[in-house]
């Protein structure tokens, strides 16, 4: 069946602008995570949704980062005022029932703030 | 706070050497660990798990938590083995969701 998909697969943008990513998970996957990939760097984590359950939020490193997920499907990654330093890989995971299951990773969508 | 180390951004072997990754991990709990592998223009996919004790496509890893280590093995590295490899700590706690990943090892098997 289909993976992960996220789009667009690249994006670049002016600093002070707003951008949305998007994740479609594995269909019948309930938990859904985005984390982001500085150059050079490792993953880090940034919010986990789990059915209709309130999401972990722990992650965002701020107030212009927020997400949203439709039920258990689409998720969107919003950056309000994007800065030079949110230039990175977006990662989108998904896996069927608890943080415990496997987790399938999308493509990603690479973010370039100019 | 738990953290990942991968001490060697790029690892060079020839095909039919022996290659062995490594990972240390500082984590006050009882962790699961993980290696992920992401091969040229595909995306990021499990390895293998710590708890599986199992052998994928060659590679075995041990946790060490005398050591807490998780090195990754192979004894005859493949040409096909070539990609980015992260290693990934899973929280045994209430956030047993996350995983905190190292910064990756961009292996490199010659022919």
């Amino acid at each position: 069946g289909a993976g992960v998909s996220q789009s667009p697969s690249n994006k670049v943008t002016e600093k002070g602008k707003d951008v949305e990513l998007r994740c479609d998970p594995i269909s019948g996957h309930t938990a859904l995570y985005w984390y982001r990939q500085r150059l050079g760097q490792g993953l880090e984590f940034l919010i986990y949704f789990q059915g209709n359950s309130a999401p972990d939020k722990s992650g965002l490193p701020s107030d212009r980062f927020s997400a949203e997920r439709t039920g258990e499907s689409v998720s969107t990654l919003t950056i309000q005022r994007t800065q030079q330093e949110d230039s990175a890989v977006y990662l989108c995971a998904s896996s069927y029932r608890t943080g415990t299951d496997t987790q399938y990773f999308g493509p990603g969508t690479r973010l370039t703030v100019l | 706070a738990q953290r990942v180390t991968q001490p060697e951004k790029l690892l060079s072997v020839f095909k039919g050497a022996p290659v062995e990754l490594k990972c240390n991990y500082s984590y006050s709990g009882s962790p699961e660990l993980f290696w992920y592998v992401q091969y040229s223009r595909q995306r990021l996919q499990l390895l293998l798990r710590h708890i599986s004790r199992e052998s994928i496509k060659g590679f075995t890893a041990d946790l060490n938590k005398g050591e807490t280590s998780f090195h990754l093995k192979k004894p005859f590295a493949q040409e096909e083995d070539s990609a980015m490899y992260y290693c990934a700590l899973r929280d045994s706690g209430g956030s047993n969701y996350k995983l905190t990943f190292g910064k990756g090892t961009l292996l490199t098997v010659n022919p």
